[in-house]
């Protein structure tokens, strides 16, 4: 079974429109951490947040947002009039406590259109 | 300060030879990790390493083995490669374990043929 499911795989918004991307992660842990990362089209992963699982206050960076709700095993990522530099592949990943491991989704593509 | 780096950024093999990837961090981070980037799967953990001299099994370690003989390096090698491991490799470092932030390199385009 996926540790971390991105159930969207491509998602095309036109400039300015709001969007959520899906992450739905399971674990039997009580400790874990929640990530994001960003792959633009030049490859190299870059790193957006870290939620532990302790934490649930939703987060605000500038035009992104967090929703982090345990009874729903969610992690979802709001971008906030989308910009065309937001087209990217955004992956979700899962860190467990025990067990030493770390889970990446299969990612969502965003193409956000001018 | 580079950050991470990987070398080379590209590998044309034939089945059933050797190679090794190489992975640099300027960081002083402790955990340095190996994934594989396929279409539709992710990235999956190859094996990663604690500290210098020590490594630990990711998701998918078979057929690869790695070593990590100074903190700044962490190398990736496949004894006999076989088309299946055709992918992009991703090196990436973290301060400390698992819970911290991963610096990604440029990855490496293999292709086995």
């Amino acid at each position: 079974a996926q540790k971390v499911t991105q159930a969207q795989t491509e998602i095309s918004v036109v400039e300015k429109e709001d969007v959520t991307l899906d992450c739905v992660y399971e674990t039997r842990d009580t400790t874990y951490y929640l990530f994001w990362y960003k792959q633009p089209p030049s490859g190299e992963l870059v790193f957006l947040i870290r939620r532990n699982s302790f934490d649930e206050q939703n987060e605000i960076s500038g035009r992104y947002s967090w929703n982090f709700q345990k009874s729903t095993s969610s992690f979802n990522f709001t971008i906030t009039a989308s910009q065309v530099v937001d087209s990217a592949v955004y992956f979700c990943a899962l860190s467990e406590a025990t067990g030493n491991q770390f889970y990446f989704g299969t990612g969502t593509s965003l193409t956000v259109i001018p | 300060n580079a950050g991470v780096t990987q070398t080379p950024k590209f590998r044309v093999l034939k089945t059933g030879q050797s190679m090794t990837l190489l992975c640099a961090q300027d960081m002083n981070h402790e955990y340095m990790y190996w994934y594989r980037q396929d279409p539709g799967m992710g990235l999956r953990l190859i094996h990663y390493s604690v500290g210098e001299g020590t490594t630990a099994k990711g998701e998918v370690p078979d057929g690869y083995n790695v070593s990590r003989l100074k903190k700044q390096n962490f190398l990736l090698g496949l004894e006999s490669a076989a088309p299946s491991q055709t992918s992009v490799y991703f090196c990436a470092s973290s301060y400390w374990d698992l819970s911290y932030e991963q610096y990604f390199g440029p990855g490496t385009r293999l292709t086995v043929t």
